[in-house]
């Protein structure tokens, strides 16, 4: 069975940092792209970033470019996020998703979706 | 950017009749490179269609998708209980990004 399991939320201070993993498993990572999407309480869906199935394309959404940083480890099939600098504005569920197409620098549609993890940013 | 509009924001419908859903992309989407997701409450997104017309594996044929440019349209034949959700446009066609669109609720008349 496809699985993604995201971990890593928590309820932290603006300013403060926190980092996000996705476990894959029932696939093969490591030649699929990968998404983060987050998702405000009641709000639609935002992308945040993609990485390509070899790291070759990294994307951000403009909301996060220059605080966030994604990255991958093939080896333990995990999908990471670095966020540094949150704000309230960063509350959301934030989901681990998989690309639709193979060994592809170029982002398509996520097929696959995991549960979530949550992240508040409150003081 | 490529901004993506979805009209309307809710619609009240019941079971049995047919819904037509629209998204509107702000220019042009590459290769009609968009997609259709639904998601119930409490649930993650679930693929429905992609390249605007194709349906993904195991969707119902009483979904379908059109549309090309920046206007593009999903279509459900016949309404079933479990069709009430809100649905997303996602355009992919200005990689490395991808945007959403707001969203259309679809409720139970």
């Amino acid at each position: 069975e496809v699985q993604l399991v995201e971990s890593g939320g928590d309820l932290v201070q603006p300013g403060r940092s926190l980092r996000l993993s996705c476990a894959a498993s029932g696939f093969t990572f490591d030649i699929y792209g990968m998404h983060w999407v987050r998702q405000a309480p009641g709000k639609g869906l935002e992308w945040v970033s993609g990485i390509s199935w070899n790291g070759g394309s990294i994307g951000y959404a403009d909301s996060v470019k220059g605080r966030f940083t994604i990255s991958r480890d093939n080896a333990k099939n995990s999908l990471f996020l670095q966020m540094n600098s949150l704000n309230p504005e960063d509350t959301a569920l934030y989901y681990c998703a998989k690309d639709r197409r193979v060994r592809t620098n170029y982002y398509y549609s996520p097929d696959v979706w995991g549960k979530g993890t949550t992240v508040t940013v409150s003081s | 950017e490529i901004v993506l509009t979805q009209s309307p924001g809710t619609l009240s419908l019941s079971p049995g009749e047919r819904v037509t859903l629209s998204c509107r992309a702000s220019q042009s989407v590459s290769s009609s490179y968009l997609a259709w997701y639904q998601q119930k409450a409490g649930q993650a997104p679930r693929l429905l269609i992609y390249d605007a017309s194709s349906r993904a594996t195991g969707i119902p044929d009483r979904f379908s998708g059109s549309g090309s440019g920046t206007d593009f349209t999903l279509t459900i034949s016949r309404l079933e209980p479990e069709d009430f959700a809100v649905y997303y446009c996602q355009q992919y066609g200005s990689s490395p990004s991808l945007t959403f669109g707001g969203g259309t609720k679809v409720e139970i008349k």
